[in-house]
């Protein structure tokens, strides 16, 4: 089944201490993104990715970092994270000459 | 610079009556329109896009959406609401340039319908 899939669903953490948002997709898309859901805000991109090794920064890049080592991985990492980090973070991909964007099922970040 | 605005954070509509959510763009080269739907506690799914061809796109679940250039608008409706259809409705907005995607989206409207 062609899907994204994100781990952890849920996570509640503390300030300061690092966290990885793993994000896969099954379905060779080059292109990949990561997005924060907030309310009243939408989506807002935060980092995308065109291709193996090639990122580049959304609208909201701060306190983020992203790698794309492999075709099908794009983590996040939040090396510090902060309260208003506080989201629901979506991942998605797409192929770059398509327009179709699938989205994972998201997840849920507390940081207290 | 590209943005998108969507008119009503929310809407509520009777069940059976049309379903009208409003999406404005703003984009500097010729853009690829989208609407996606978020049903409570999933993902965005993908309702219907614009890439250029059509003015009029059907999607899925009924919906459909008209391209106006002159009026940078693109709105979703659907000619009878039905209760399946409550979720939150979000446009998009998305270009090339530079030989880089950029994406953007609108605020999201939660469609409430009534019965």
């Amino acid at each position: 089944e062609a899907q994204v899939t994100q781990n952890p669903r849920y996570l509640i953490t503390v300030t300061g201490k690092k966290l990885t948002v793993t994000c896969s997709q099954n379905m060779n898309h080059e292109y990949m993104s990561w997005y924060r859901q907030d309310p009243g805000l939408g989506l807002r991109q935060i980092y995308y990715s065109m291709n193996v090794e090639v990122t580049d920064k959304g609208d909201v890049p701060e306190g983020y970092k992203v790698s794309r080592k492999e075709k099908r991985n794009f983590p996040l990492i939040l090396e510090s994270p902060s309260p208003n980090q506080t989201s629901l973070y979506f991942c998605a991909s797409s192929l770059p000459a398509s327009d179709t964007q699938y989205f994972g099922p998201g997840t849920r970040l507390t940081v207290l | 610079a590209q943005s998108v605005t969507q008119l009503g954070s929310h809407v509520s509509v009777s069940e059976g009556a049309l379903v009208l959510l409003r999406c404005n763009y703003s984009s500097s080269v010729p853009p690829y329109l989208f609407w996606y739907v978020q049903y409570p506690n999933q993902g965005l799914q993908l309702l219907l896009k614009y890439t250029s061809a059509a003015t009029l796109v059907k999607g899925i679940n009924g919906f459909e959406a008209e391209f106006k250039k002159s009026e940078t608008s693109f709105h979703l409706t659907k000619p009878s609401a039905h209760m399946s259809d409550a979720a939150e409705y979000f446009c998009a907005v998305r270009t090339y340039s530079g030989g880089y995607q950029k994406v953007t989206f609108g605020t999201g409207t939660k469609l409430q319908v009534i019965p």
